[in-house]
């Protein structure tokens, strides 16, 4: 499955809201029930550090003003009040279907 | 502390060969699929294998099948790469993580940079 991010560069002032789209070419709803969409942080010079799995779900530590949606072959990565923390690159990956892509990432920067 | 510390990488000639490692410690290493995934500089994210828990069950991207190998030790709590015949478009950061399946990699290694040229 081919995975698609828009924009590449996003960005956004300190305490607005920032949002990263992510389509698949395929639908993401596995034989299980599941939608395996993921959505992954890569902050400079870091290791990249996952935040949101099976479409909605913040992992621990997450802060909560990053949420998920989506359905299908389209899903959205929300930041409510961006922060100077949340620099870095975003992207989404499926692991629906083997093997398991990335989306190009976002860049998301301070304006 | 979960933690996963790569090694191995550097320079290395197209053709040559090369081999990765990952020590896994603060988690029970037998008991997770592992993955070795990179990152070419300034570009996006890649999978490159997986292995199960006992290493019987290998997967590859397929633009490495037939030149690297993954596998792993587990009485050393240790994750392997065996990189053969490497071509300057695998020159990467190779990040070793664990595997958690459909919904990804949760622990991450900080990379090993690898380097193909001549």
């Amino acid at each position: 499955a081919v995975m698609t991010q828009s924009p590449l560069s996003l960005p956004v002032t300190l305490g607005q809201p920032a949002s990263i789209s992510c389509r698949s070419s395929q639908s993401l709803v596995h034989s299980d029930g599941n939608t395996y969409l993921t959505w992954f942080q890569q902050r400079p010079g870091q290791s990249p550090r996952r935040l949101v799995y099976k479409v909605s779900n913040r992992d621990s530590g997450v802060p909560d003003r990053f949420s998920g949606s989506g359905s299908g072959t389209d899903f959205t990565l929300k930041v409510s009040r961006v922060e100077a923390e949340d620099v870095g690159v975003y992207y989404c990956m499926q692991g629906t279907h083997w093997p398991h892509t990335f989306g190009q990432g976002t860049k998301l920067e301070i304006k | 502390e979960v933690q996963l510390v790569e090694s191995g990488g550097g320079l290395v000639q197209p053709g040559g060969s090369l081999r990765l490692s990952c020590a896994a410690s603060g988690f029970t290493f037998s008991r997770y699929w592992m993955s070795w995934v990179r990152q070419a500089s300034g570009k996006g994210l890649e999978w490159v294998a997986n292995i199960n828990l006992d290493g019987s069950e290998k997967n590859y991207v397929d633009s490495v099948k037939g030149r690297f190998t993954i596998s792993r030790d587990n009485a050393r709590n240790s994750l392997y790469l065996q990189m053969n015949s490497p071509r300057a478009e695998d020159t990467a950061v190779y990040y070793c993580a664990k595997d958690n399946g459909p919904t990804g990699w949760i622990v991450w290694g900080q990379g090993t940079l690898v380097t193909v040229s001549s």
